[in-house]
């Protein structure tokens, strides 16, 4: 089975901290993305990356940044949380190249205080 | 912005009626789509997928796809409580390797 685990289900951090998520994928799988969801906006694109080092800006990409020295690993950088970046964030892997399902991580619902 | 519409619902059905969900998009180009399950609280998990025009079918479930008028549709035959979630609609886009989600509709059987 396919595994992408995300480091932490629940998250409660002050306004202008900067916060760290992290996922890690099991598959060798050459995409890993970052969207968040909330409610009534369904789910939105943040980052993404074809591979180690590369990275691509989604929809939403302001106030964040990524990181990706591993191929397994796909880190999502909140640089000075905000109340409005509270909110549900997945993580979800897929093998290179189109057609292919996006596999996604259980979560991290992260409140900005 | 491509874009993938679906109507939030609730959509109520009666245990063991059919559900229809639907979803147009915006991105003529792409090629393939997918219907994901998500139930409260937790992330989102593949139920189909479909890169053809017409129907595909995987138990009770068939997805209808009709390119032409860029529309995709899952069908929910003999529903069950278990079934009560939200279904998203997620399209490829066509510009990069991610899917574009449709905000979902979420769906009620019920016994």
């Amino acid at each position: 089975d396919v595994k992408v685990t995300q480091s932490s289900r629940y998250l409660v951090k002050r306004t202008g901290e900067k916060v760290f998520l992290e996922c890690v994928q099991d598959m060798d799988h050459e995409n890993m993305f970052w969207y968040r969801q909330d409610p009534g906006l369904g789910l939105r694109l943040i980052y993404f990356s074809y591979d180690v080092k590369m990275k691509e800006k989604g929809d939403i990409p302001e106030g964040y940044s990524v990181s990706r020295e591993k191929k397994e690993r796909f880190s999502l950088i909140l640089e000075s949380a905000s109340t409005n970046q509270t909110s549900m964030y997945l993580c979800a892997s897929s093998f290179g190249g189109g057609n292919t399902e996006a596999f996604f991580g259980q979560g991290t619902r992260l409140t900005v205080v | 912005q491509k874009e993938v519409e679906q109507n939030s619902g609730p959509l109520s059905v009666p245990e063991g009626a059919i559900a229809s969900l639907n979803c147009t998009y915006s991105d003529r180009g792409s090629q393939s789509f997918f219907w994901y399950r998500q139930y409260s609280g937790k992330s989102p998990e593949l139920i189909m997928f479909i890169y053809s025009n017409g129907d595909k079918e995987d138990g009770r479930f068939t997805a209808q796809l009709n390119k032409a008028s860029q529309y995709v549709s899952l069908l929910i035959r003999d529903s069950q409580p278990s079934d009560s979630a939200t279904y998203l609609c997620a399209v490829e886009d066509t510009g990069r390797r991610a899917l574009t989600f449709g905000s979902g509709t979420r769906l009620q059987v019920q016994p």
